[in-house]
């Protein structure tokens, strides 16, 4: 069976640091995409970026831009989301996701379970 | 501010046909045929409904359609059951430095 796994729920303190992580299962890691979506209390999806563990060639939504750092490492079929410094703003759900062909970006039709990450002080 | 705008809700019976809509631009929607329509229910992960504009997964209904026209794409879902109800985004490939868009989402209530 194909799938995410996702790491568990988190509490931090604004300013802390943070790596959250996907494990894959069931195919190559490292032939597909994987992509990280926010979902903030109430709000919608929103695209934060992607890597591809082949060669380790990662992307950026603007709005994430050196916000946040994508990593993965295929020896072991897991990516990372990691904050260097969290906001409170950070607060949300934060989905991993593959797509349904190597090549589909945007198709993602295997996703994690998410990870709910809550920044308060 | 969302890349894609879609409609905030609609709304239908049970039985019935609704359309709902995804609007973007010659940069993303118009410009490949690389969008794609997710269902979240609150709680769960987003669910794959269409891709490539009008390929469905496997397991999904053929109740569930889509189609695009220009710039903006759409999602049909016939004989609405109360499952349904969720809410449901556009996603789109987009050139440039975002590679990809979603919509703001659009809320479904079946009647």
């Amino acid at each position: 069976e194909v799938q995410l796994v996702q790491s568990g729920a988190e509490i931090k303190k604004p300013g802390e640091s943070l790596k959250i992580s996907c494990k894959g299962s069931g195919y190559t890691f490292a032939r597909y995409w994987i992509g990280w979506v926010r979902q903030m209390p109430g709000k919608g999806l929103e695209w934060m970026g992607m890597i591809y563990p082949g060669d380790s060639d990662t992307r950026y939504s603007p709005s994430f831009q050196g916000q946040v750092t994508i990593s993965a490492d295929k020896s072991i079929s897991t990516a990372y989301l990691q904050w260097s410094s969290l906001k409170a703003s950070g607060t949300a759900i934060y989905f991993c996701a593959r797509p349904i062909v190597a090549a589909a970006l945007g198709a993602f039709d295997i996703w994690g379970q998410g990870t709910m990450v809550t920044v308060s002080s | 501010q969302s890349a894609l705008t879609q409609p905030a809700s609609v709304a239908g019976s049970p039985g019935q046909s609704i359309t709902m809509s995804c609007t973007g631009t010659s940069s993303n929607v118009g410009g490949y045929n690389l969008v794609s329509w997710y269902q979240k229910h609150p709680g769960k992960a987003p669910k794959l409904m269409i891709y490539e504009v009008t390929k469905r997964p496997s397991g999904v209904s053929n109740r569930f359609s889509g189609s695009k026209s220009g710039n903006t794409a759409s999602l049909t879902i016939s004989g609405l059951q109360a499952e349904d109800e969720a809410d449901y985004y556009c996603c789109s490939y987009a050139a440039g430095s975002t590679d990809v868009v979603f919509g703001g989402g659009t809320k479904l209530t079946v009647l």
